[in-house]
């Protein structure tokens, strides 16, 4: 399968500051990636699809202006926590769409803003 | 949007149990993939089922799209099985996945 590598997997910044977490698919062709949201001790939610060359399509109640994706190569894929906050704190999974019947997972960044 | 909810919400296992999870989604779906979330927030794909009924080791899931729920079950139980267990499931085409509320699953010796 496909391997996604993400990175950072773990940081710590201070509140007003931006934080750029990249996801890279490193052996496959990814028009489609995807970034999700984990709270402690619950489920992902979907933030936004990103699709290689075009904007991102954000899902309702995300702010694209806060979490600002770019799609610019088919390998690359990266999310800007703009102004991050503390309510921002969270762990961040990438993944590509490997066909209609699997995803690939980057192992995840944990944001935390102090 | 497509409503998943999974029970139980937790579970702890001795090593060697068996037991099963399960998955119901509020609308027809035409992709529905089981998910393995290690300690460490790994996800790692188990099945693609989004009808029938499929095997793998000790692992295996059933799907009854008419009735909208899933079974995923785990046999002889391992430590290195405890994790978060979800499924996820799609509508339309887009690869688009929409998450159950998972299942914590704790297998002790």
């Amino acid at each position: 399968g496909a391997v996604v590598s993400q990175h950072p997997s773990w940081v710590i910044c201070k509140s007003g500051t931006s934080v750029k977490i990249e996801c890279r698919s490193l052996d496959f062709q990814a028009t489609t990636m995807f970034w999700y949201r984990q709270f402690p001790k619950q489920s992902l939610m979907l933030m936004a699809t990103s699709n290689e060359g075009s904007k991102a399509t954000y899902e309702q109640g995300v702010e694209k202006d806060k979490f600002l994706i770019n799609h610019a190569s088919l390998t690359l894929s990266t999310l800007t926590v703009t102004s991050a906050h503390p309510e921002d704190s969270s762990f961040y999974i990438c993944s590509l769409a490997g066909g209609p019947d699997i995803q690939y997972f980057g192992a995840g960044t944990r944001l935390s803003v102090l | 949007g497509i409503q998943v909810e999974q029970s139980p919400p937790d579970l702890i296992l001795q090593e060697g149990a068996n037991s099963t999870l399960r998955c119901n989604f509020s609308d027809s779906v035409n992709n529905l993939q089981w998910f393995h979330q290690n300690p460490w927030g790994q996800l790692i794909n188990l099945f693609y089922i989004p009808s029938g009924t499929k095997q793998n080791g000790r692992l295996s899931a059933t799907t009854v799209a008419t009735e909208r729920y899933s079974l995923l079950y785990i046999s002889s139980s391992q430590t290195t099985d405890s994790g978060v267990y979800f499924c996820a499931v799609g509508k339309g085409g887009g690869n688009k996945l929409t998450f159950g509320t998972g299942t914590q699953l704790k297998v002790e010796l």
